[in-house]
């Protein structure tokens, strides 16, 4: 079984600093990888994935995420913040056999 | 509008009361699957379903039943509801599993007293 870490529960940053969301995976075979954004009281949705093609990875709303084999990480990334970005974000791997491991998320805080 | 509905979106109810949760996709996915969300926890997968009458355990079945008579329709059952069970679910569905992401309902918040 996969296992997904997010490192930091909390995340707080400035608006139009960077933001890094870490997460790393356990698998020693490469799998897929997702970040989904969660805004309150909503579902989850997607904001990008990595399927073993290009490395980095560019999502919606200025988002982007490398994939490190070396490292089994995949950490999330905003050049600038915005407050809109303000919600909870996950990380989750899918393997051989179709589960899916979430990790136990990242509350994003924006400050003005 | 292709979406993930689930009803109820809320649902108060006492200890043993048998109970159901809808789900429903209306993008033709095959594959489905239910996660309760919990603080500090995160997602985690109760349930998935590769096709009709295909059903298989995540990582926290104990509890619950499912069952997948139709393509596009995946019941969460608790047929025996505990205070543990107090949780928010969400069913999600995609074109099939592994590979692709999945599209998320709404939410159920389940409260069980």
């Amino acid at each position: 079984a996969q296992s997904v870490t997010q490192l930091g529960s909390h995340v707080s940053v400035s608006e139009g600093a960077l933001v890094l969301l870490r997460c790393n995976y356990s698998s020693s075979v490469p799998p897929y990888l997702f970040w989904y954004v969660q805004y309150p009281n909503q579902g989850l949705q997607l904001l990008l994935k990595y399927t073993s093609a290009a490395t980095l990875v560019k999502g919606i709303n200025g988002f982007e995420a490398e994939f490190k084999k070396s490292e089994t990480s995949f950490h999330l990334t905003k050049p600038s913040a915005h407050m809109s970005d303000a919600a909870e974000y996950f990380c989750a791997v899918s393997e051989i056999g179709n589960q899916f491991y979430f990790g136990t998320g990242t509350s994003l805080t924006v400050i003005p | 509008e292709a979406q993930v509905t689930q009803n109820p979106r809320y649902l108060i109810t006492v200890t043993g009361k048998k109970l159901t949760v809808t789900c429903s996709q209306n993008m033709n996915h095959e594959y489905m699957s239910w996660y309760r969300q919990d603080p500090g926890l995160g997602l985690r997968q109760i349930y998935y379903s590769m096709n009709v009458e295909v059903t298989d355990k995540g990582d926290v079945p104990e509890g619950y039943k499912v069952s997948r008579k139709e393509k596009r329709n995946f019941p969460l059952i608790l047929e025996s509801p505990s205070p543990n069970q107090t949780s928010l679910y969400f069913c999600a569905s995609s074109p099939t599993g592994m590979f692709y992401e999945q599209y998320f309902g709404p939410g159920t918040r389940l409260t069980v007293t």
